[in-house]
């Protein structure tokens, strides 16, 4: 059975920082991999979707990397805004369908 | 392109009464899911429809149940509902690179 961890928890950084998101899930198998955020009472942005043939996608401040064979992703935000404070959850797709395994997220504050 | 739409965005039901969730995709995605959130669980994998067809299931009671449309359109219904039930409800619709796009969700609460 997939599980998806995230860590850590939460997160408190400065303003301006560069920062890494840690993503973990139990088998290799996945179809695909998808990084959202979350903000409080809101639906899910999707950030970044890497297939599982990609190592790694980049939008604008974000970059996602995937190594499959040890079971990880990392999201790097790049020069961290107050605007970037939400949840930002990973999710595994299971196969080709569009179903998701999401991990617990990891709440991001970032204190101008 | 207008987003994943859902309605309503929030609902107040109690205990034994049904509720009905609807859910509109983007345009020219015919693949929808649905999730549950709930602070405890996280975000769980409801089911999902494709042309009409209910192509995925969850780990959840008979009492979940949903629908698709001819426009992909997509209804989830829960039956008899319980305190556990309360949660943010969430739709995604996505293309045949299965990225998927979520709505707003709708806030159920069952008191």
């Amino acid at each position: 059975k997939q599980e998806v961890t995230q860590i850590p928890a939460a997160l408190s950084v400065p303003e301006g920082e560069n920062l890494v998101l840690n993503c973990s899930f139990t088998d290799s198998a996945i179809y695909n991999l998808q990084w959202f955020r979350q903000d409080p009472g809101k639906g899910l942005t999707s950030l970044l979707l890497i297939q599982s043939s990609q190592r790694e996608q980049t939008s604008g401040r974000l970059n996602a990397s995937l190594d499959k064979s040890s079971g990880r992703s990392t999201l790097y935000i790049a020069a961290s805004q107050p605007g970037d404070s939400a949840t930002y959850l990973c999710a595994v797709g299971a196969g080709n369908t569009g179903k998701l395994i999401f991990g617990q997220g990891t709440t991001l504050q970032v204190k101008p | 392109k207008a987003g994943v739409t859902q309605t309503p965005r929030y609902l107040i039901k109690t205990r034994g009464q049904q509720v009905t969730l609807s859910c509109s995709p983007i345009s020219g995605h015919r693949s929808v899911s649905w999730y549950q959130q709930t602070p405890g669980q996280g975000l769980q994998f409801l089911f999902e429809y494709f042309s009409e067809t209910q192509r995925n299931k969850g780990n959840f009671p008979g009492r979940f149940s949903g629908r698709q449309f001819s426009n992909s359109r997509s209804e989830m219904n829960v039956s008899t509902l319980e305190l556990g039930d309360s949660a943010l409800y969430l739709c995604a619709s996505s293309p045949a690179n299965h990225e998927q796009f979520f709505g707003p969700g709708t806030r159920l609460t069952v008191l």
